[in-house]
């Protein structure tokens, strides 16, 4: 079965540091997503992605965080100068386009983010 | 504003008895609704979800829901639980469709443990 593959697992980084989380989303999908959970909290929505642009982004993502496909496989999660409150767990996901809004969304294992 | 709220940290269930996982939303117009399940170390798997049509949902695992509108719920339940099953259930609601993408919004989350 398909499988949305991120890495790293786990990383450590200090405070201030730049931190690139990376994700292989399903081949055929064509819409990719981050979300957080910090720990003991709820998973987060931070954006969607589409056409190589930003579909939909929440509050949580602001100008420290950016989104980027360098290429035709991978998606990127970038926290330019981290912050203690960055530390969770950030999961990928991807979907195809359903026109009823039903389509689903296959989550990676996800990436434990720890700030000091 | 679209909310999943899941009224109970933990269930505890005896293996072989019928478990039930609770979950409410609010959302304007009609809802999509999903169950994602969490076992540790892994991403968020799909279980189900609820578009439309008949309000008994059945997913994997053995596992089904119920929709009820009157009462905006979408309760998770299985006949005869079993010890793998024992994981974090997520309830989502999908908050936004636009051209073909699904912002779900998450609930808290339920541990449902399971005893032999």
């Amino acid at each position: 079965e398909p499988e949305v593959t991120q890495t790293p697992s786990h990383q450590v980084t200090q405070m201030g540091q730049e931190v690139i989380l990376r994700c292989v989303p399903i081949s055929n999908h064509l819409y990719f997503y981050w979300y957080r959970q910090i720990l003991g909290q709820k998973v987060e929505f931070l954006v969607s992605f589409y056409n190589n642009e930003i579909s939909e982004k929440s509050e949580i993502f602001d100008d420290q965080f950016s989104v980027e496909r360098p290429d035709g496989s991978n998606f990127t999660l970038k926290i330019r100068s981290t912050k203690l409150e960055d530390s969770a767990m950030y999961f990928c996901a991807s979907s195809v386009p359903l026109p009823s809004g039903a389509n689903v969304l296959t989550f990676g294992a996800g990436s434990r983010l720890t700030v000091l | 504003a679209q909310s999943v709220a899941q009224p109970e940290d933990q269930v505890n269930v005896a293996e072989g008895n019928p478990l039930t996982v609770k979950c409410t939303y609010s959302v304007s117009g009609n809802p999509y609704l999903f169950w994602y399940v969490q076992y540790p170390n892994r991403g968020l798997q799909f279980l189900l979800k609820y578009i439309t049509g008949d309000n008994l949902v059945k997913g994997s695992y053995g596992f089904e829901a119920e929709f009820n509108k009157s009462q905006t719920s979408f309760h998770l339940k299985k006949p005869s639980a079993l010890v793998s099953d024992s994981a974090l259930y997520f309830c989502a609601v999908s908050a936004t469709f636009s051209g073909g993408y699904n912002k779900l919004i998450f609930g808290a989350g339920t541990r449902l443990a399971v005893h032999p």
